[in-house]
Formats: structure tokens, C-alpha cells, sequence
């Protein structure tokens, strides 16, 4: 499988600042990246596709221009929860694919969120 | 109806039992299955994919999928404490996105 980083694996802010998630390809260059979110005892939800070169590809439901996707190289995708409140706790976890075309897919390790 | 469902448990099994975990789906298009493990806290962790019909095994876990009837199913052999877990079905529908289940959760008992 793919091994996938993510920094930081906890983060507490306060509300209305922004923060940064890195997630990063360690052994393969990855075109495409994903971005879920999941809250405490639910299920992974997709928020985008973060493409390399071009802009990120969001869910129905997840806003743009809060949740800002840069994937400016073929092993890091960068997301930045901006003004986050307290509604944008959650585990934000990325995801690499080998294929590419979001089949078989490798998950980070996470960054669990606190927004105070 | 949910995409992807699965019975949320506790499925409690005695340690070395066989566990059955299932998973249902409403995309007949669907064209390949993985399950995860979840461990509390942690992202999830790939165990299997299965793409064809029929049985799939891999060490102590064998997959099957039934297209017809829209199931999946994850059998685990020799069931450890270890294993302990949630265990997540996603599916790839017709637009190539993984979409999850929510998880069933597995206790392995002494």
C-alpha cells in the first residue's frame, strides 16, 4: 500500500482563525488526493478531490471557499479550514490513490480538530 | 436510503469464533468493494477489495460479493481480540468516489 502523512495529528484553535492540514505521498507521486471528514460515530464523508496543477473538485454541500484546497506538488495537498467555529470540529483525514482514479485508496493517519 | 449500509453492532464474537460482517448497496453500477478496519481514534486502515463475484481470501479474512443481491460480506476467521474494531464497507459507484458505510463495530471477547 501507499504510505501518506498528515501534519498536524491534533490541532486546537480558537474560533474564527484558520488552519492548515498538510498531507503528503511518501512513496509515489499522486495526482490526486482526497479529503473526508468524519464526526464522532459517523461515517467518512468526501469534502473534495484535490487535483494536481488544477483546482480542487468539491462535494455537494462543502463550501469552497472555506475550505480551501492547494495541491501545488505531486506529493502534497494542502487543506486550510479558514474562520473555522466550533461546527468545524471533526477528523479531517486525506487519502491517496496509486490508480489514481479514486479506486483503491490509502489513508493518512488524520488531524483531529478542536475549534474553540 | 442510504448508499451503503451496514449494521452499526456491537457484533460481539468469542475470541477464535468466526465473525460475519455485512454490507449492503444501492448502486447496481458499483464495480469494486474494499472493506477497512477503524481502529478508535485512527483513520482507517485498507483490508480487502474485491471486484468479481464470489469469494475473495486473504490470511484470516475472506471477502464475498454478491451483485445480484447487492452484498457484500467480510468473514473473519480465528477472530482475535486484536480485531477489535470498526470495520467500514465503502463502494465505488459510477463515478469512481468511494462512498462509506458507518461501520459496524466488532468486539472480540476473551
Amino acid at each position: 500500500g501507499a504510505v501518506v502523512s498528515q501534519h498536524p495529528s491534533r490541532v486546537i484553535c480558537k474560533s474564527g482563525t484558520s488552519v492548515k492540514i498538510e498531507c503528503r505521498s511518501l512513496d509515489f507521486q499522486a495526482t490526486t488526493m482526497f479529503w473526508y471528514r468524519q464526526f464522532p460515530k459517523k461515517s467518512l464523508m468526501l469534502m473534495a478531490t484535490s487535483n494536481e496543477g488544477s483546482k480542487a473538485t468539491y462535494e455537494q454541500g462543502v463550501e469552497k471557499d472555506k475550505f480551501l484546497i492547494n495541491h501545488a506538488s505531486l506529493t502534497l495537498s494542502t487543506l486550510t479550514v479558514t474562520s473555522a467555529h466550533p461546527e468545524d470540529s471533526s477528523f479531517y483525514i486525506c487519502s491517496v490513490s496509486p490508480s489514481g482514479g479514486g479506486e483503491t485508496q490509502y489513508f493518512g493517519p488524520g488531524t483531529r480538530l478542536l475549534v474553540l | 436510503q442510504k448508499e451503503v449500509e451496514q449494521n452499526s453492532g456491537p457484533l460481539s464474537v468469542p475470541e477464535g469464533a468466526i465473525a460475519s460482517l455485512n454490507c449492503t448497496y444501492s448502486d447496481r453500477g458499483s464495480q469494486s468493494f474494499f472493506w477497512y478496519r477503524q481502529y478508535s481514534g485512527k483513520s482507517p486502515e485498507l483490508i480487502m477489495f474485491i471486484y468479481s463475484n464470489g469469494d475473495k481470501e486473504d490470511g484470516r479474512f475472506t471477502a464475498q460479493l454478491n451483485k445480484a443481491s447487492q452484498y457484500v460480506s467480510l468473514l473473519i476467521r480465528d477472530s482475535q481480540p486484536s480485531d477489535s474494531a470498526t470495520y467500514l464497507c465503502a463502494v465505488t459507484g459510477t463515478a469512481s468516489k468511494l462512498t462509506f458505510g458507518t461501520g459496524t463495530r466488532l468486539q472480540v471477547t476473551l
